[in-house]
């Protein structure tokens, strides 16, 4: 099946600092990709769309000056949190799909702490 | 908005029994509806999917059923083994603007020996 790649795997930053995350698809191309926060045990939730060439859409709630997406390119999206603060210690993991079979394929996860 | 039910939250089987899990979409127009296995700290990665033009479709020890008309979807796992042990996540496409995945809440099943 298709790869979908994401770096780093871990970080730990300090408040205040910010952190990007990629998301790379590595054998097809992807107009859209899409990026989930997990926290323990629970769900993913979806944070945006990102958009090859336009705007990422957000979700409701998520800030969008804070959680910054560019997808300069057809295989890769870039996650920018910005001036982290411990609150957004989590698991982002993002994910892409191969159309025409709508299967979605995740990255491996980015696990972010923040102290 | 678009939602996804799953129940239960924990299951817990013995090794050699069945284990179902259910989920509920609100999307009536959603056409796609994977299962996912996430082991702890690991991608989801994807066990079954069914479209909406069957009813029913099975892979070894894993099916999935469709109901359209009650919109909702099952997960059946036969002859359970400690390996299966995980947590499942349901998913419906959406058939709004982005045909973004919404998921469900997971169930964490434990398979005992």
């Amino acid at each position: 099946g298709a790869v979908v790649s994401q770096h780093p795997s871990r970080v730990i930053c300090k408040s205040g600092t910010s952190v990007k995350i990629e998301c790379r698809s590595l054998d097809f191309q992807a107009t859209t990709m899409f990026w989930y926060r997990q926290f323990p045990k629970q769900s993913l939730m979806l944070m945006a769309t990102s958009n090859e060439g336009s705007k990422a859409t957000y979700e409701q709630g998520v800030e969008k000056d804070k959680f910054l997406i560019n997808h300069a390119s057809l295989t890769l999206s870039t996650l920018t949190v910005t001036s982290a603060h411990p609150e957004d210690s989590s698991f982002y993991i993002c994910s892409a799909r191969d159309p025409p079979n709508a299967e979605a394929f995740f990255g491996q996860g980015t696990r972010l702490t923040v102290v | 908005g678009e939602n996804v039910e799953q129940h239960p939250s924990t299951l817990s089987v013995q090794e050699g029994d069945s284990a179902v899990i259910k989920c509920t979409y609100s999307d009536s127009a959603s056409n796609y509806f994977p299962w996912y296995k996430q082991e702890l700290g690991k991608r989801p990665q994807l066990i079954i999917d069914i479209r909406s033009n069957v009813g029913e479709k099975k892979d070894q020890r894993i099916a999935v059923t469709l109901n359209k008309t009650a919109k909702h979807f099952s997960l059946h796992i036969t002859e359970t083994q400690p390996e299966d042990s995980a947590v499942y996540f349901c998913a419906a496409l959406s058939s709004y603007n982005t045909d973004k995945l919404i998921f469900g809440t997971g169930t964490r099943l434990q398979v005992f020996p």
